[in-house]
């Protein structure tokens, strides 16, 4: 069965410390979405990339956040500093590209920063 | 920019019972897309709709896409202890036709009591 992998599941980090979050497409996708999941703000789009090419990072605060992706295979999600502001669930999702696309959502990786 | 508004926030029923969601749009949509959170998981793709005044059912939950593409409904029937979790609909603007133009709703948490 086809996934979007994301690693880590979970991460603690005190404040102030970097937290890089990875994402393994599904094969033959060519869209890559960052969202971020809050109880107050619901799903927020941080960023896309289409064919590895970042299309809108709007939505991501840019002192600090930074996304790449340096091959297909692997899409980052960068924060330094953290900030506690930024505990959330973070996730990776990935499309075929196509017109009306749908998402595949991986796990998420929940973010605790004391 | 494009917002989506969902109603109720919550709602809690009793086993047996049916459940509805509402989601409506500030602008026309191109398409509608529905997914499906399980507590302590991540949104799982549904359904999508496409046609003014579609409807699509899936067993027990029926789909609507309003005559004018600017609202949406799901609908469950009879609802069992497994429908439990957030629905968050998804539309999707004419600006383009990839899930860039996804914007999703916050949600409707649907709580179930035996």
């Amino acid at each position: 069965d086809a996934r979007v992998t994301q690693t880590p599941r979970h991460k603690v980090t005190e404040m102030g410390q970097e937290v890089t979050m990875r994402c393994q497409p599904i094969l033959g996708h060519n869209t890559v979405f960052w969202y971020r999941q809050t109880m107050m703000q619901g799903l927020e789009l941080l960023a896309y990339f289409r064919n590895r090419a970042p299309l809108d990072d709007s939505g991501m605060p840019k002192d600090r956040f930074s996304a790449e992706m340096p091959d297909a295979t692997l899409a980052t999600l960068k924060i330094q500093p953290s900030e506690p502001r930024d505990s959330a669930v973070y996730f990776c999702a990935s499309g075929s590209g196509r017109i009306n696309e749908k998402l595949f959502f991986g796990s998420g990786t929940q973010l605790s920063v004391l | 920019g494009q917002q989506v508004m969902q109603i109720p926030q919550y709602q809690h029923v009793q086993e047996g019972e049916d459940f509805t969601t509402y989601c409506n749009s500030s602008t026309t949509l191109s398409n509608i897309q529905w997914y499906k959170q399980r507590p302590g998981g991540h949104p799982v793709f549904l359904i999508q709709l496409v046609k003014s005044g579609e409807v699509k059912k899936q067993k027990r939950l029926t789909f609507q896409f309003g005559e004018a593409k600017k609202n949406s409904s799901l609908h469950i029937t009879a609802t069992q202890t497994t429908d439990v979790g957030t629905y968050f609909c998804a539309g999707l603007g004419y600006s383009g036709g990839g899930a860039d133009g996804l914007t999703f709703g916050k949600g409707t948490h649907l709580i179930i009591q035996p």
